[in-house]
C-alpha cells in the first residue's frame, strides 16, 4: 500500500496562511490524494481531494507536486476552528479494494490567537 | 449533514459479552464503513460494505463481524468483547463509492470493555 508521511504537529497564528505538507513517494498513477481533518471529539471531516491538478474549494486548496510525490494542503486564513488533526490519505486502488481509505496518524495543527 | 446516526454513543461492557453497534443512514448510499480509532494508531478500517449483504474485511477485522440486511443499517458485532477492543468506533458512508471515495463520518461510539 502506498503510504503518506506527515509532520506530527504544526503551529500557526490566527488569520495567517497554513501549509500542511504530505509526502507520498510511492504513490501510484491512479491514486487520489485525499485530505480529512478531525476536530476534538468529532468524527473526521472531508476537506478536499485531487489527482494531478491543484484543487480549490471553500475550505482549502490542494497543491500537488508535478511528480505527485508530495502535496500541500493550504488553509488561506487559519481560524481557531481550524485547530484539528489533518490526515493526508491515498485512496487504496490495489487488488479490487477500491472502496477503502487508509488513515495514518496525521498532523496536529495548533492555531494560536 | 450526511444523515448518519451511530448507536449507542457510549457503552461500557464486560469482557466476554457480545456487543452490537449500529450505524444508520438516511440517504440510501451504497458504501458504508466501520473504523476504530485508538491513540497512536489513527483510524483503522474494520469492515466495509458495498451493498446489501455485500461486505468485506478491512485491516483489523479479527474479532469483529458485520451485517447489512438493508441499505440504511450497517451493524458491527463483537461476538465476545475483549479489553483490546476498547476504542472509539466510527461509521462512515461514501456517497460516490470507490471512484473518488469521499467519506462522511458519524459522531462515533465510545466502547469500554472492562
Amino acid at each position: 500500500d502506498a503510504k503518506t508521511t506527515q509532520p506530527n504537529s504544526m503551529e500557526s497564528n490566527e488569520e495567517e496562511p497554513v501549509h500542511l505538507p504530505c509526502n507520498h513517494s510511492t504513490i501510484s498513477g491512479t491514486d487520489y490524494i485525499h485530505w480529512y481533518r478531525q476536530l476534538p471529539s468529532q468524527g473526521p471531516e472531508y476537506v478536499i481531494h485531487g489527482l494531478t491538478s491543484n484543487v480549490n474549494n471553500r475550505m482549502a486548496s490542494l497543491a500537488i507536486a508535478e511528480d505527485r510525490k508530495s502535496s500541500t494542503l493550504i488553509l488561506h486564513r487559519a481560524t481557531l476552528r481550524d485547530a484539528a488533526v489533518y490526515y493526508c490519505i491515498l485512496r487504496d486502488n490495489s487488488g479490487g479494494s477500491n472502496y477503502k481509505l487508509t488513515f495514518g496518524k496525521g498532523t496536529l495543527l495548533t492555531v494560536n490567537p | 449533514d450526511a444523515g448518519i446516526t451511530q448507536s449507542p454513543r457510549h457503552k461500557v461492557t464486560e469482557t466476554g459479552t457480545p456487543v452490537t453497534l449500529r450505524c444508520h443512514q438516511t440517504e440510501n448510499h451504497r458504501y458504508m464503513y466501520w473504523y476504530r480509532q485508538d491513540p497512536g494508531h489513527g483510524l483503522r478500517l474494520i469492515h466495509y460494505s458495498y451493498g446489501v449483504k455485500d461486505t468485506d474485511k478491512g485491516e483489523v477485522s479479527d474479532g469483529y463481524s458485520v451485517s447489512r440486511s438493508k441499505t440504511e443499517d450497517f451493524l458491527l458485532t463483537l461476538e465476545s468483547a475483549t479489553s483490546s477492543q476498547t476504542s472509539v468506533y466510527f461509521c462512515a458512508i461514501s456517497p460516490r463509492g470507490g471512484t473518488t471515495g469521499e467519506l462522511f463520518f458519524g459522531e462515533g461510539s465510545r466502547l469500554t470493555v472492562l
